[in-house]
């Protein structure tokens, strides 16, 4: 069965740090990839999604950056954190290679405060 | 882009009453809407989903209606428990993205 594994599950990091999450999945091949943020009490941003390696369409610009060195590993990236990048942040997979009507599994998410 | 309203964004309901969720969407390319729960600092699970070849679907307490035409789908919860607190989320599919309705916050008063 597919599992996915995000970390760390919480982080504290103060303004201007830089900021590294990091995702995987197991037991797919060629997973469509996504990096969700929710602020606290609100709804899902979607921040990058992947259908493939070095394939990353980016939806909202911002300081965050993501990458996907392997097939299933995607890395949600900062140069320097500001007090707004605060929030949940769920890596979530779906059945890649065109495959239609496939629902998206989250992992268990990382919680970040910027202080 | 999609655009996809939820409705309402609170609920309260006495256990053992029925609770539905209304969404709406704009792209009619959309053809695949699944719902979410979501505790408290957890992550968001499916629940349910519906296929837009599909009018209706049941499982257990928990259905969810789509009308193509009209672009809308529900989500019904009957004889609800207060472990059906939770915020649930409707999302629409379409080709690589899954775009979220903002969200209701179920309470279940016992």
């Amino acid at each position: 069965s597919q599992t996915i594994h995000q970390w760390p599950a919480t982080l504290v990091q103060p303004v201007g740090s830089p900021l590294s999450l990091e995702c995987t999945v197991e037991g797919t091949s060629n997973p469509n990839l996504y990096w969700y943020r929710q602020a606290a009490g609100r709804g899902l941003q979607l921040l990058f999604y992947s259908i493939g390696i070095d394939q990353i369409s980016s939806e909202v610009p911002q300081n965050l950056s993501a990458s996907r060195p392997q097939d299933r590993q995607f890395i949600l990236s900062s140069k320097k954190l500001l007090l707004s990048d605060s929030g949940f942040y769920l890596c979530a997979w779906t059945t890649g290679g065109g495959a239609p009507n496939s629902p998206l599994h989250f992992g268990n998410g990382t919680r970040l405060t910027v202080t | 882009g999609e655009n996809v309203e939820q409705h309402p964004s609170t609920l309260s309901v006495q256990e053992g009453d029925s609770a539905v969720i209304k969404c709406t969407y704009s792209d009619s390319a959309s053809n695949y809407f699944p719902w979410y729960k979501q505790e408290l600092g957890k992550r968001p699970q499916l629940i349910i989903d519906i296929r837009s070849n599909v009018g209706e679907k049941k499982d257990q307490r928990i259905a969810v209606t789509l009308n193509k035409t009209a672009k809308h789908f529900s989500l019904h919860i009957t004889e609800t428990q207060p472990e059906d607190s939770a915020v649930y989320f409707c999302a629409a599919n379409t080709g690589n993205q899954f775009y979220f309705g903002t969200g209701t916050s179920l309470t279940v008063i016992p």
